[in-house]
């Protein structure tokens, strides 16, 4: 159980383009999701945190008008890069977090990445 | 900074060895979790230790958390080739935040 689905796994574009990767929870239902960046050989960096039916939370130096996320519903998260440029290029990964049971907080799952390059 | 630590960066041990890795924090965790990720995919949950726990099995693996230390450690046991991965630990904060915040990872090779 607790499977992430993450879309496309790899894409290139030209510079300008606007881009869309969308994170699915298949087999539960997730209130939130995680949109994280990650760099060569670096660790994950919390990009913005998305509630469904809600705006998402964005850490800070994450650019809001640059990673447009959207929570549609109870088991979709969509991030779009847009005007993307060579810069933008990084490993982006979603994950999702199962809903707590008591007391108790729950992992979160992780889609498998998508590799974004702009040239 | 909030962010864990691991220790060490890299590991290269034989089939069959053990393999240690560390991980400190910095501020009072509501839990701390271990996360795997082979190289250019997604991370892989391994284990969830709350505040409270001093010590939890999962097959091979056993994590401790000395939480006066803030400091918790991944053992895996008889390690295999196809243990070779980064292993990342990610700490849930007290306060409601469902954030985690993750170090920057020991890259474990296990050779044949």
């Amino acid at each position: 159980g607790a499977v992430v689905s993450q879309h496309p796994s790899r894409v290139i574009c030209k510079s300008g383009t606007s881009v869309k990767i969308e994170c699915r929870s298949l087999d539960f239902q997730a209130t939130t999701m995680f949109w994280y960046r990650q760099f060569p050989k670096k660790s994950l960096m919390l990009m913005a945190t998305s509630n469904e039916g809600s705006k998402a939370t964005y850490e800070q130096g994450v650019e809001k008008d640059k990673f447009l996320i959207n929570h549609a519903s109870l088991t979709l998260s969509t991030l779009t890069v847009t005007s993307a440029h060579p810069e933008d290029s990084s490993f982006y990964i979603c994950s999702a977090r199962a809903p707590p049971t008591g007391w108790s907080n729950q992992p979160q799952h992780f889609g498998d990445g998508t590799r974004l390059s702009i040239l | 900074s909030q962010q864990g630590e691991e220790d060490p960066q890299a590991l290269s041990i034989q089939e069959g060895e053990n393999a240690t890795m560390n991980c400190s924090y910095k501020t009072s965790i509501n839990n701390l979790q271990w996360y795997r990720q082979n190289s250019g995919r997604g991370l892989v949950h391994l284990i969830l230790i709350r505040s409270n726990e001093r010590e939890k099995h999962s097959g091979r693996l056993r994590v401790t958390l000395d939480t006066s230390k803030k400091s918790s450690s991944l053992l895996i046991t008889a390690s295999r080739a196809a243990d070779t991965a980064s292993y990342f630990c990610a700490t849930g904060f007290k306060g409601g935040s469902e954030k985690l915040v993750f170090g920057k990872g020991t890259k474990l090779t296990v050779n044949p």
